[in-house]
């Protein structure tokens, strides 16, 4: 059973950088994109964007010239980078698995907060 | 940007009876070439969520099968035939068919 587990720091100060790391385990992580989405406290879901095993990737325009994703394939893993942040970027970020069609596989979620 | 809009945000049932939610896209039907890219999934604190229809209809794994999915178009429905006390969670649909892949704002289902 293939399980997905975020792990980063749950604080970052604003104009730093917020990094996270997914750990895939269970699977290979060629049988999937790779996603990562976030949820602000009490709103709904913002999908970030995108890593294929090969690094190809895919970002939300609204984020694109904050975000860069990769993938590390001799250790399962992938990992979200988002450049200067606000308060506006405190939310719960999921990393998740899909095919084509659907996202099948979940991380419980992270919090991160970004304050001084 | 498809946008995705879900209603009611809220809506309480009592056990045994039907929950219905709305999805409604505003752009374009959310189909190509021969399914539609709308799938809804289940949210639960502290779980990871749980994908419940993909292609509008077609149930995931282990999805019991009081949870169905119907529509078309630009028009799309979760169904609960018969609610139990597990299935108070936020529901929400999400459209593959471009991206940013984008969500519905979520539905609170409670007893």
């Amino acid at each position: 059973q293939v399980q997905l587990q975020e792990s980063g720091p749950g604080l970052v100060k604003p104009s730093e950088t917020l990094s996270l790391i997914c750990n895939v385990s269970g699977g290979s992580i060629t049988n999937h994109y790779w996603s990562w989405l976030r949820q602000p406290p009490g709103k709904g879901l913002e999908w970030i964007g995108y890593v294929y095993f090969t690094g190809g990737t895919n970002y939300n325009p609204s984020l694109k010239s904050r975000v860069t994703l990769s993938v590390d394939t001799s250790r399962n893993q992938f990992s979200l980078s988002l450049r200067s942040v606000t308060a506006a970027d405190t939310a719960v970020y999921f990393c998740a698995g899909s095919n084509r069609f659907y996202f099948d596989l979940w991380g419980r979620g992270a919090l991160v907060a970004v304050s001084s | 940007d498809i946008v995705l809009t879900q209603s009611p945000d809220s809506l309480a049932v009592s056990l045994g009876e039907r929950a219905t939610i709305s999805c409604k896209s505003n752009q374009t039907a959310l189909y190509s070439p021969d399914k539609y890219y709308l799938a809804w999934y289940q949210q639960k604190p502290g779980q990871p969520l749980k994908l419940l229809i993909y292609w509008a209809s077609t149930r995931g794994s282990g999805v019991p099968d009081r949870f169905s999915g119907s529509g078309s178009g630009t028009d799309f429905t979760l169904t609960i035939s018969s609610l139990q006390a597990e299935d108070v969670a936020i529901y929400f649909c999400q459209q593959f068919l471009s991206t940013p892949w984008t969500f519905g704002q979520g539905t609170r289902v409670e007893i």
